[in-house]
């Protein structure tokens, strides 16, 4: 099975700092990478596919890279509504759709 | 409008066996190209793939839960239901439905999960 990890898995930052986040996969996955965020107590929401392309919706300070096993996601200029946790999700051909540790960004 | 909503107990003791039922709205699981999946959480931990069942009754399982799992359909009720078996204390989390994105073009590619539920918190204890 894919395994994913997330580095870091802790980032602090402050309100219009850039922030990038990575995603390593353990093979392969092409480009079939999702990005979560997650706030607490909330379900998660699907913020990038297909490891570039922006849900509807979803702010364009926020992109994704990469394509084989090492993907990153960026944030532009960090408001305060994007403190949250951050989950890569792997969907390479048939499951399991396996999901990274997770990147929790606070506020400096 | 896509919508789910997860229903089940919130408390079951351990070696029971658990029944979730996920109810949605906005899309039929009788089309082509759509699927559902179960995700859960425990308290404080990363996110947990768990099962998948397509428009065409396809399913996955995660394969480290496989045997206690099932997951089916109800495409007149709008429902899919997971029952996971022998629960146990570590299988306490939260436990979320999810519309799966899929595109097609003659083959279907799994993009993420668009829509969740809210979560319902499952609790395993005697």
């Amino acid at each position: 099975d894919i395994q994913l990890t997330q580095s870091p898995s802790f980032v602090s930052a402050s309100v219009g700092d850039r922030v990038t986040i990575t995603c390593r996969a353990t093979q392969g996955i092409s480009s079939y990478l999702a990005w979560y965020q997650q706030k607490p107590g909330k379900a998660p929401k699907l913020l990038i596919y297909a490891a570039s392309t922006l849900q509807s919706g979803v702010p364009s300070r926020f992109s994704g890279s990469g394509s084989g096993t090492e993907f990153t996601l960026t944030i532009s200029s960090l408001r305060p509504e994007d403190f949250a946790t951050y989950y890569c999700q792997q969907l390479e051909s048939d499951p399991p759709y396996s999901f990274g540790q997770g990147t929790k960004l606070e506020i400096k | 409008q896509i919508t789910l909503k997860e229903s089940g107990p919130t408390l079951v003791k351990p070696t029971q066996t658990l029944t979730l039922t996920c109810t949605f709205s906005g899309f039929s699981l009788d089309t082509s190209g759509v699927g559902v999946g179960w995700i859960r959480q425990p308290p404080g931990k990363a996110l947990e793939w768990l099962a998948l069942i397509y428009w065409d009754d396809d399913t996955r399982y995660s394969p480290s839960l496989k045997s206690r799992l099932t997951i089916t359909k109800d495409t007149s009720k709008n429902q899919v239901v997971l029952t996971m078996t022998n629960m146990d204390p570590v299988d306490t989390a939260t436990y979320y439905c999810a519309h799966l994105l899929v595109y097609c073009s003659g083959d279907c590619y799994s993009l993420g999960f668009d829509y969740w539920g809210q979560g319902t918190l499952v609790t395993v204890s005697s």
